[in-house]
């Protein structure tokens, strides 16, 4: 079975801090990605990676970046945290091509 | 741009109910189409999956058809048990796979006994 594996379930930080969220795949994928779940909004894609150091924007980067040094590491990082980027952070992963993705269980991160 | 209207819960059935939650969508090209679920407190879960048109995709009593004249991917279920209880995406993937998914905003779906 995949397995996807994100480092913390919940994490309470503090408005301006800098923020690493970590997520690894065992399973040699080429693609990972960060969403984000909100109530009533459903998932937004917020970046994505096909290949190391490799980096595309999602629909919603603004204030956000991403690391991906190893292909089975991607790491979401919040330059300087804010109150309105508490949510549920999922991280996925999957094959090249129209293949499903793999979802983590969750990061559920509280700015205050 | 890609976008996948489903119908907003809570659903509320009775043990046994027929279930329907209506899915429609856009997409540029020939997407392929996802129903996921979430239990409380986990990720998601890939529920099954159609990547062509009439494909149809089953999982645990699930199915959804491939509807391109329609721009439709409709779960069923004809029978639901109290387990099935949980939120239910519906999502598509348009760009070769390494774009990411553009999901629906999930249907709650709440059974009793």
């Amino acid at each position: 079975d995949v397995k996807v594996t994100q480092s913390s379930r919940y994490l309470v930080k503090r408005t301006g801090e800098k923020v690493f969220l970590e997520c690894v795949q065992d399973m040699d994928h080429e693609n990972m990605f960060w969403y984000r779940q909100d109530p009533g909004l459903g998932l937004r894609l917020i970046y994505f990676s096909y290949d190391v150091k490799m980096k595309e924007k999602g629909d919603i980067p603004e204030g956000y970046s991403v690391s991906r040094e190893k292909k089975e590491r991607f790491s979401l990082i919040l330059e300087s945290a804010s109150t309105n980027q508490t949510s549920m952070y999922l991280c996925a992963s999957s094959w090249r091509g129209y293949q499903p993705q793999h979802f983590g269980d969750g990061t559920r991160l509280s700015i205050l | 741009g890609n976008s996948v209207t489903q119908m907003e819960g809570p659903v509320t059935l009775s043990e046994e109910a027929f279930l329907t939650i209506n899915c429609t969508y856009t997409a540029t090209g020939y997407p392929s189409l996802f129903w996921y679920v979430q239990y409380p407190g986990e990720g998601l879960q890939l529920l099954l999956k159609a990547t062509k048109a009439d494909d149809k995709g089953s999982n645990k009593g699930f199915e959804a058809t491939y509807r391109k004249e329609t721009t439709s991917f409709h779960l069923e279920k004809g029978s639901v048990q109290v387990s099935d209880s949980a939120v239910y995406f519906c999502a598509l993937n348009s760009g070769g796979g390494a774009d990411g998914l553009t999901f629906g905003k999930g249907t709650h779906l709440i059974i009793q006994p």
